[in-house]
């Protein structure tokens, strides 16, 4: 079973930040979070991933609480080509069998 | 190297009948797994192998369905005698492991359909 929550919808207008929220209350110190997109028809593409440290990258920033029990994904100005389903993910670096919720699915909007 | 690599993209199969897909992983990948994704949910793990040894297999990898990856490098998954609950997306993913990244990056994937 997934190990994280998220809300099922989400919408974002255009050129506008979205903040796509998870709930991991159960993740072990040796965890990361990952976090995948899956535009429709394609396979999933990776994001961004970190273990306590705020991290980003060209793509996105990945906000992670002190406690490590939630995180944040926020893409800083979405396009429409931003939207997707946004799954949240935790696993184990050294064996990276993820396993995948339902994640989000983000709607941007002109 | 363009990433992972699916073949065919689409395949319609007559229940009963055998089907293979193929899985071209990024090439200095060692690890690569199988992935099964019905509509309206996220990908289901089915197997991994980490260069060409089967590590895991999911209880969804039923005796119909065999893997294999004999040189380390292309996968191929076998489905015996189809069933129409077998209709699916079948994902290939694969990633390095000998650094921290670790990441997956899949392929396209093989949308198969039972009829």
């Amino acid at each position: 079973d997934a190990k994280t929550t998220q809300p099922p919808s989400m919408d974002c207008a255009e050129g506008r930040a979205a903040n796509l929220p998870c709930n991991h209350s159960t993740i072990s110190g040796n965890e990361y979070v990952y976090w995948y997109r899956q535009i429709h028809s394609q396979g999933p593409q990776y994001i961004i991933h970190g273990l306590k440290n705020n991290e980003t990258n060209e793509m996105a920033s990945l906000i992670i609480t002190e406690d490590r029990k939630s995180s944040t994904l926020i893409l800083p100005h979405a396009t429409l080509r931003d939207t997707a389903v946004y799954y949240c993910i935790v696993g184990d670096t050294g064996f990276q069998k993820l396993v995948f919720g339902t994640g989000t699915r983000l709607l941007v909007s002109p | 190297d363009t990433g992972v690599s699916q073949n065919p993209r689409h395949k319609i199969t007559k229940r009963g009948q055998n089907v293979t897909f193929r899985c071209d992983p990024i090439s200095e990948h060692n690890r690569l797994y199988w992935y099964r994704q019905t509509l309206g949910q996220g990908p289901e793990f089915l197997t991994y192998f980490q260069n060409e040894a089967q590590l895991e297999k999911s209880r969804l990898l039923s005796d119909r369905f065999s893997a294999e990856r004999p040189k380390g490098s292309f996968s191929t998954l076998e489905i015996q005698r189809t069933e129409q609950g077998d209709s699916a997306m079948y994902l290939c993913a694969s990633s390095y492991s000998e650094d921290s990244r670790t990441e997956a990056f899949f392929g396209q994937g093989t949308r198969l359909t039972v009829v």
